[in-house]
């Protein structure tokens, strides 16, 4: 299997702040990566997919870059809304995984 | 509209089977991949399988192979989860979402979630 690690596991910072969440793979995944956000109670939403193309209705304050083995999820400026766990997935392999989460609180 | 609509929390004792089901509308149900994911309490995202219900071909994580029956009816746009019996350990929110393309791809679409609750 892939292995997908996820760093840092939590984040405290404010609102207007620049985040950045990072996805290792265990081996090159070929920009084969979903983002998504999921808040208490609620199903998981997809942010963007393919490591950098943004789901239609997702603000454009959320960007992902990356190639081989390592990507980032970026929120350019925080907002209220925001403040959730992100999870990163791979999908170069059909046997899919996905990172352990990244918790983002409000500091 | 895209729209998975998952069926209501179950509360089962260990040993119990238990069938949970994903209905799909607004799209071509037969046409797309439905995956499974588990998230136990206070965990992450799990993937445990996936379903063509065109011709029901089902790929199964190894983590789930054996433990769980993905299957589908696509004559009522429906997709099932299910254990023969169960286990504490099964306790768990349950997800159905939709593959986005051909395999492989990302989940685009989610079902509200499945609790499950297994408990003497």
């Amino acid at each position: 299997d892939i292995q997908m690690t996820q760093s840092p596991s939590s984040l405290s910072a404010s609102v207007g702040d620049r985040v950045t969440i990072t996805c290792r793979a265990s081996q090159g995944i070929s920009n084969s990566l979903a983002w998504y956000q999921q808040k208490p109670g609620k199903a998981p939403k997809l942010l963007l997919y393919a490591a950098s193309r943004l789901e239609s209705g997702v603000p454009s304050r959320f960007s992902g870059s990356g190639s081989g083995t390592d990507y980032t999820l970026t929120i350019s400026s925080l907002q209220p809304e925001d403040f959730a766990t992100y999870y990163c997935q791979q999908y170069y392999s059909t046997l899919y995984t996905f990172g352990q989460g990244t918790k983002l609180e409000i500091k | 509209e895209v729209q998975l609509v998952q069926s209501g929390a179950e509360v089962k004792k260990p040993g119990e089977s238990l069938k949970i089901s994903c209905k799909g509308s607004g799209y071509s149900f037969t046409s797309y991949w439905i995956g499974w994911v588990r998230q136990m309490p206070g965990k992450g995202l799990e993937w445990m399988g996936i379903i063509y219900p065109g011709d029901s071909d089902t790929r199964y994580s190894p983590s789930f192979q054996g433990q769980v029956t993905i299957s589908a009816d696509k004559s009522i746009s429906t997709a099932y989860l299910q254990w023969s019996s169960l286990k504490a350990s099964d306790t768990a929110m349950y997800y159905c979402a939709r593959q986005g393309g051909n395999l492989p791809a990302n989940f685009d679409y989610w079902g509200q979630g499945t609790l499950v609750t297994v408990s003497s």
